[in-house]
C-alpha cells in the first residue's frame, strides 16, 4: 500500500531563516506531488505542484520554492522566512491530477 | 475560485444522517466530484468521488444531481468523529484541486 511521509510534524523559526520541508512516498511510482499551505482557520491553497522529476509548477508567487529531486520525493524550501510563511504545510499525492489526493501528516510551521 | 458552493456550517445529530449540499454549477462534462474531510489539525482525508452515478463506499454515499450541477455528500450515520470541515471540490482533466472554505459539521451528542 502507498504511504506518504512529512516532517518534521511541527517546527519553530526565526524570521529570515531558512525551510526545508521533506516528503516522501512510497508504493507507488512517478506519482503527481503537492504543496499545499492552510493559514489558520482557513482552506488550502496550492503552492507548488509536479507531475515527475524536476518538473515543478508554482500557483502563487512567494518566497517560497519546490524542489522534486527523486521520483517520490518533494521538497517545499525557503532561503529566508516571513511572518507570513507560518502556516499548517501540507503534501499530497495523486495517481493522475484529477484523480483523488492523499494527504500527509502535515507540519506546523510557526516564525517568530 | 473554488468552483463549487458550500454551506459554512452545518449540525446533526449523533446517529442521525447527515446531508452535506454543494453546488458546482459550471461543471464540465469530464469534472469529477470530489469530497474530503479534514478534522482538527490533520490533513485532509479523502472521503469519496464520483463523475456521474451514485457512489457508495465504506464511509459514505455520493448522490450526483441529474444534470451534475450539484451533488449531496450523505452520512449515514453520524459520529462524534464525523465533526470535521468537509470540502467539496470539483476535478477535471489537467485541472488542479481547488479546496474552498468548505462546510463546518458539527455532531451534536
Amino acid at each position: 500500500s502507498q504511504t506518504i511521509h512529512q516532517w518534521p510534524a511541527t517546527l519553530v523559526q526565526p524570521v529570515g531563516s531558512p525551510l526545508s520541508l521533506e516528503c516522501t512516498v512510497e508504493g507507488t511510482s512517478n506519482p503527481n506531488l503537492y504543496w499545499y499551505r492552510q493559514a489558520a482557520g482557513r482552506g488550502l491553497q496550492l503552492l507548488f505542484y509536479s507531475v515527475g522529476i524536476g518538473q515543478i509548477s508554482s500557483e502563487v508567487p512567494q518566497n517560497l520554492s519546490a524542489s522534486r529531486p527523486q521520483d517520490r520525493q518533494f521538497i517545499l524550501s525557503s532561503k529566508k522566512l516571513l511572518l507570513s510563511d507560518s502556516g499548517f504545510y501540507l503534501c499530497a499525492w495523486s495517481v493522475r491530477v484529477d484523480q483523488p489526493q492523499h494527504f500527509g501528516d502535515g507540519t506546523r510551521l510557526s516564525i517568530l | 475560485d473554488a468552483k463549487t458552493t458550500q454551506p459554512n456550517s452545518m449540525e446533526s445529530n449523533e446517529e442521525e444522517p447527515v446531508h452535506l449540499p454543494c453546488n458546482h454549477s459550471t461543471i464540465s462534462g469530464t469534472d469529477y466530484i470530489h469530497w474530503y474531510r479534514q478534522l482538527p489539525s490533520q490533513g485532509p482525508e479523502y472521503v469519496i468521488h464520483g463523475l456521474t452515478s451514485n457512489v457508495n463506499n465504506r464511509m459514505a454515499s455520493l448522490a450526483i444531481a441529474e444534470d451534475r450541477k450539484s451533488s449531496t455528500l450523505i452520512l449515514h450515520r453520524a459520529t462524534l468523529r464525523d465533526a470535521a470541515v468537509y470540502y467539496c471540490i470539483r476535478g477535471g482533466h489537467g485541472q488542479n484541486f481547488v479546496f474552498g472554505p468548505g462546510t463546518r459539521l458539527s455532531v451534536l451528542p
